[in-house]
Parts: structure tokens; sequence; C-alpha cells
């Protein structure tokens, strides 16, 4: 099945610095990466996905790139806030109506202000 | 967007009784529901897939038994953690996911279990 590693487990940063989170999948068949951020105590909320026929997608100030060939994604975020303090799992997929989503450990990204 | 209910958000129980909690799309028919149980500073872990009118298909080592799945309908899923017991404490959260939505999911608000 799918293995998903996520570096770092924790990322400290100041405030207006960019944080860059990263993962590599095992399955060359997945196509569908998204990246979920939750809160303490709250549900996983999804951020932004990317799937294999793109090498980057962005919003505002959230990247994800990805590379097929070498298994491995990233989310960048510039510009950080304290309000971005918070755990990001990266995901990954085969696109289908019954595939089931293999998450990363989760990385906790803290924004001192 | 799709908005996913969970319920309850907390529950308190003694060990050996069971524990239901329910999963809800709001806005959306869920043909397909997960289960997961998250441990503090941990990954969400799935436990089970549900589809409708079907039986759920539970990961390796989660025993089927002791927690019981029903995704009767659409919009419901239900999982009962049977005969509880204090190792059973743990953040459950559901997600559900529709043939509309594709492969994205939507997640419930989860359920803190604790044992005593």
């Amino acid at each position: 099945g799918e293995n998903v590693e996520q570096h770092p487990s924790t990322l400290s940063v100041q405030e207006g610095d960019s944080a860059v989170i990263k993962c590599t999948y095992s399955d060359s068949a997945s196509n569908y990466f998204p990246w979920y951020k939750q809160e303490l105590g709250k549900r996983p909320q999804l951020i932004i996905d990317i799937r294999s026929n793109v090498g980057e997608k962005k919003d505002q100030r959230i990247a994800v790139t990805l590379n097929k060939t070498a298994k491995h994604f990233s989310l960048h975020i510039t510009e950080t806030q304290p309000e971005d303090s918070a755990v990001y799992f990266c995901a990954a997929s085969i696109s289908s109506g019954y595939s089931t989503l293999t998450f990363g450990k989760g990385t906790m990204l803290l924004v001192s202000p | 967007g799709a908005v996913v209910s969970q319920h309850p958000s907390w529950v308190i129980c003694k060990s050996g009784t069971s524990v239901k909690i329910e999963c809800r799309s709001l806005d959306f028919q869920a043909t397909t529901m997960f289960w997961y149980r998250q441990f503090p500073k941990q990954s969400l872990m799935l436990m089970a897939t549900s589809n409708e009118g079907s039986k759920a298909t539970y990961e390796q080592g989660v025993e089927k038994d002791k927690f019981l799945i029903n995704h009767a309908s659409l919009t419901l899923s239900t999982l009962t953690v049977t005969s509880a017991h204090p190792e059973d404490s743990s953040f459950y959260i559901c997600s559900a996911r529709t043939g509309n939505t594709g492969e994205k999911l939507f997640f419930g608000s989860g359920t803190q279990l604790s044992v005593l």
C-alpha cells in the first residue's frame, strides 16, 4: 500500500518568514495530493490540493509543488502569520471513487510574533 | 462547501459501556464515509471505510466487533465503541466523500472519548 513520509515533524518560524513542509510517497499510481490544516482540537481543513498532471499550484500565500519523478511534494507558506500555527498533514491517494487517503504523520508549525 | 456534522463532540463514559458517535453529511449525499482515530500529537489513523448499504471495510488491526460501523443512509454513518475500556480513549473523527466532490474529503468536528 501507499506510504507517506512527512518532514519535519515540528517547524518554528518567525512571523513573516516562509515555511516549507515536505512529503514523499511510495505508490507511483497516486495522483491526488491534498494538504490539510488542523488546529488544536478541531477538524482538519483542506487548504490546497494538487493532481499529478500539474507541477505547481498556488493560492495566495500557499503553494504546493509536485515532483512525480522523485515522488515528492511540498507545501510552501510565505509571509507566515501567527494564525498559520497548526498541524499540517499531507496525504496521497489514487483518484477514484473508492480510494482512501494515506496521511503523513503531520508537521506542527509554530509561527512566533 | 460540504458540511459534515459529528456528535457528540465529547463523551465521558464508564468502562464497559458502549458509546455511539454519529456522522452526518448535511448538504450532500456521502457515498463513502471514513472513520479515523487520532492520538494526541499524532496523525489520523484510518480505522474503517464504509459505503452506504454495504458492510464496512476495516483496516488491519481494527476489531470489527469492537468498533461497529453502520452506514444505513447516504447522509448518516455511526460508529459504536462497544464495551469501552480506558485504552479506547481517543479523538475519533469521521470524514465523508461523494461522487460530486471527487476525492476531496470533508471532516466532521471530531469526538473526544474518555473512558474512565
